[in-house]
């Protein structure tokens, strides 16, 4: 059964800092992998989707990686802003339906 | 294209009374999920359509859920009868091909 972490589970940086956040995975076998962002009380927007055959994908001060040998993806922002603050989920696409199986998330406040 | 769209929005209940979740994909998607949120457990997948088929209803936590998508515009998921456990936000995804996932606004739903 296919198992998601996320580390850290909360992240509070001053306005301007570059961060990384971490996700793991079980099992290799996976056909993309998506990073989520998630607003207090909202749905959840695609930020990007690695497929399983890319090492990385970008979109604007976003930047993910997709190491999948060793089961792992680091979203890297760059010059956070206090708008940035948000719930940040990993999700890996697996099975046969692809279907998601998501981290418990990092929750993300960008200091003014 | 307006999304994935999800009725209603807010539901509130009393325990033992029937709920109806409704989702409506984006246009020419052929996989449609529904989803849980809770803090105690994240994002579950309940249960996922092809073609409106079901294909895995694995995770629908008990014979008091079912869903149903009659064609390719519209899914519902029906609790009877609802319990205060329940209570979670639902949401509902579409993809095409299995690739990117695009979620709904979610129904949060609260049992009494």
């Amino acid at each position: 059964k296919q198992e998601v972490t996320q580390i850290p589970a909360a992240l509070s940086v001053p306005e301007g800092e570059n961060l990384v956040l971490n996700c793991s995975f079980t099992d290799s076998a996976i056909y993309n992998l998506q990073w989520f962002r998630q607003d207090p009380g909202k749905g959840l927007t695609s930020l990007l989707l690695i497929q399983s055959s890319q090492r990385e994908q970008t979109s604007g001060r976003l930047n993910a990686s997709l190491d999948k040998s060793s089961g792992r993806s680091t979203l890297y922002i760059a010059a956070s802003q206090p708008g940035d603050s948000a719930t940040y989920l990993c999700a890996v696409s697996s099975g046969s339906a692809r279907q998601l199986t998501f981290g418990s998330g990092t929750q993300l406040t960008v200091l003014p | 294209d307006a999304g994935v769209i999800q009725s209603p929005r807010h539901e509130v209940t009393e325990m033992g009374q029937e709920v109806t979740l409704r989702c409506k994909p984006i246009s020419g998607h052929d996989y449609l999920f529904w989803y849980r949120q809770t803090m105690m457990r994240g994002l579950e997948l309940l249960i996922y359509f092809n073609n409106n088929v079901p294909i895995d209803d694995s995770g629908m936590p008990e014979d008091r859920f079912s869903a149903k998508m009659p064609n390719a515009s519209f899914s519902t998921l029906k609790i009877q009868p609802s319990e205060p456990r329940d209570s979670a936000v639902y949401f509902c995804a579409s993809s095409f091909v299995s690739d990117e996932q695009y979620f709904g606004p979610g129904t949060r739903l609260t049992v009494t």
